[in-house]
This record gives structure tokens, C-alpha cells and sequence, in this order.
């Protein structure tokens, strides 16, 4: 099972929105409504900010959203702060044997 | 409130064993879906293997045949036994919560180091 396919990097200055995509297949992404987004300051461990492809967790700020579109998922990020600075990665259910799927993770940089 | 601690990381040689330990608390680990994640030194994250709370059990293929996960719901706490270690199997090793049947990671721990070398 491949890792879903995420852009390395995107930037973006404080008060922007910025998009995170995160492309799989039919197996995975395109298959089921169970996409999840991640942050990851450095050192620390992942925190959930969006399950089912859109919802957010209680306590997660309405400045994170998701969306989904065939194979391709997104994860975007509205009035950028400093404090978003951090590695993000979405994660899928899969068909396959491995049951779930991370993708290759996005650093993000506030200019 | 909800918290995982794992224990059990450290070094150790290639062909070698370890186990490491998931301590949980605010929940109760028989009734929900447990998993563990691996992030390789910078690198991404890995699904390594879930147990549902009927005991069903799957891997990631990376680890198939050599990793065993498992629960003991006295001390209601999660384990990965780790047999067979290669280099790449070196990784900070998460405990990651899920609820039943849902398909994503709601509480994760700090994590433990498995360093793989001679």
C-alpha cells in the first residue's frame, strides 16, 4: 500500500489561506468518506483536526476545514497564524490489507 | 481525561526482541479500536497495527508475521511485541486511540524511540 501523495511544502503569509491536497486512489480517498487531517509540531505528537473528511473535533478552531473531490482530499487553512506552522499529514481507510493509509506529509511555513 | 503513556523503547540489535507497553487511562482500552503508528527519524507517518475491541487484529505489511499486538484489559493496557527487528524498523512508536468503528486517531500518546542498530 503506497502512501497517499501530499505536497512537500506550502507557505503562505499571516491573514492567507492556504490548501494542502492529498491524493490517493479509488481504494482508498475516492472509496470512502473517512479521510482524517493531522498537525504535528516538531516534537510532539499528531493531533486530530478533521475526521470524515469534513468534521472537526471539539475544541479544533473553524479555521481548519476539509473537503473531499474524487481521489483528492483538502485540508485548508484559513487566516494563517504563526502557531500553524507545523508538519500536517492526512490519513485515509483503505481496502487493502493495511487498513489505513498516511500520506506523505505537508510542512507548512508562515512567512 | 483521556491519556496514553508507552513505555518499553531503547536500543537494541537487528534480529533482537522488544515489547513495548501502552498505559491508558480515562477510557477503557477492551472497548475501543487500539492501534500503533511508527514515525521513522524525519520522516512520515506509519500505520503499524490495530486490535478491534472483539480482538480482531491487523498489520501493515512492514511488520506482518514479526509484530504482535495485544491487550491486557486487567491493567487495561495495550502492547506491541516486536520480534525479528530490523534497522528500519528504528521509529518513535505512537499508541493511538480510536472509537469503535470510526476510521481515524481521536488520542495519541507522547510516543517511544525503537532504535534498531548494532
Amino acid at each position: 500500500q503506497s502512501a497517499l501523495t501530499q505536497p512537500a511544502s506550502v507557505s503562505g503569509s499571516p491573514g492567507q489561506s492556504i490548501t494542502i491536497s492529498c491524493t490517493g486512489t479509488s481504494s482508498d480517498v475516492g472509496g470512502y468518506n473517512y479521510v482524517s487531517w493531522y498537525q504535528q509540531h516538531p516534537g510532539k505528537a499528531p493531533k486530530l483536526l478533521i475526521y470524515d473528511v469534513s468534521k472537526r473535533p471539539s475544541g479544533v478552531s473553524t479555521r481548519f476545514s476539509g473537503s473531499k473531490s474524487g481521489n483528492t482530499a483538502s485540508l485548508t487553512i484559513s487566516g494563517l497564524q504563526a502557531d500553524d506552522e507545523a508538519d500536517y499529514y492526512c490519513s485515509s481507510h483503505t481496502s487493502s490489507g493495511t487498513l489505513d493509509v498516511f500520506g506523505t506529509g505537508t510542512k507548512v511555513t508562515v512567512l | 481525561e483521556v491519556q496514553l503513556e508507552e513505555s518499553g523503547g531503547g536500543l537494541i540489535q537487528p534480529g533482537g526482541s522488544l515489547r513495548l507497553s501502552c498505559a491508558a487511562s480515562g477510557f477503557t482500552v477492551s472497548s475501543n479500536y487500539m492501534s500503533w503508528v511508527r514515525q521513522a527519524p524525519g520522516k512520515g507517518l506509519e500505520w503499524v497495527s490495530v486490535i478491534y475491541s472483539g480482538g480482531r487484529t491487523f498489520y501493515g505489511d512492514s511488520v506482518k508475521g514479526r509484530f504482535t499486538i495485544s491487550r491486557d484489559n486487567f491493567r487495561n493496557t495495550l502492547y506491541l511485541q516486536m520480534n525479528n527487528l530490523r534497522v528500519e524498523d528504528t521509529a518513535v512508536y505512537y499508541c493511538v486511540r480510536s472509537i469503535v468503528a470510526a476510521f481515524y486517531f481521536d488520542y495519541w500518546g507522547q510516543g517511544t524511540l525503537v532504535t534498531v542498530s548494532s
